[in-house]
């Protein structure tokens, strides 16, 4: 099974609304990634977390917040975005950050900020 | 700066007529190279990994190649449920052991 599950799939929220965006993996992946996708661009890395712990901060403004409170979950908390933070975020595992591994990503959640 | 570049941007091929793509990197110490293919609205599926120079994998249509500057992704006799854009990820060992993804190419087999 290499399956990342995300919920939700679809998200509107206002500009001075608080939501969580969630990640779940039971492969037994010790790395677990946030990234955020544009229109018709590539993924781009916003957080690694490496056994729990944050290991990468691609210097993500303060408004979006990771949580990773165990080795098979990951959240993204969010407060005061703004429209330009609309795009699909992806989560992503691999089986270590350092593993040389492919990493699986989950279907995304498409968040609109209005 | 570890970099990558994939060519074409988007690709129009018929139904049945076999075609690459092409992934060309910059990176210090190739700790790996993937493919992924990415339908829209959808979170990348992953493909195939390759380490080494030499190294080939193959998955119904198609097959992932590795030199020691570039992949090619040979697709052959594709139909229309091939079109997807295609992405090509490294990971280097710069010690962050991030992937850093290609720009995509978008492939349409039309029917």
């Amino acid at each position: 099974d290499t399956e990342v599950t995300q919920t939700p799939k679809h998200l509107v929220m206002g500009m001075t609304n608080k939501k969580s965006l969630k990640c779940e993996q039971h492969m037994g992946h010790r790395a677990m990634y946030w990234y955020k996708q544009k229109a018709k661009k590539p993924p781009e890395l916003m957080f690694v977390y490496s056994y729990e712990k944050l290991s990468i901060n691609e210097s993500v403004p303060s408004r979006f917040s990771p949580e990773c409170p165990n080795s098979s979950l990951l959240n993204l908390h969010l407060h005061a975005l703004q429209p330009e933070d609309s795009a699909l975020y992806l989560c992503a595992s691999s089986l270590g950050q350092g593993a040389n591994t492919e990493a699986f990503f989950g279907q995304g959640t498409r968040l609109t900020v209005v | 700066e570890d970099q990558v570049t994939q060519s074409p941007e988007a690709l129009r091929l018929q139904e049945g007529e076999s075609s690459s793509l092409n992934c060309s990197y910059t990176v210090s110490g190739l700790r790996g190279l993937f493919w992924y293919r990415q339908d829209p609205g959808k979170g990348p599926e992953f493909l195939f990994t390759l380490y080494s120079a030499g190294e080939e994998k193959e998955k119904e249509r198609l097959k992932a190649t590795l030199t020691k500057k570039e992949s090619f992704l040979h697709i052959t006799a594709p139909k229309p449920e091939d079109s997807a854009t295609y992405l090509c990820a490294v990971q280097g060992a710069s010690g962050t052991y991030k992937y850093i993804f290609g720009t995509g190419t978008r492939l349409k087999v039309l029917a």
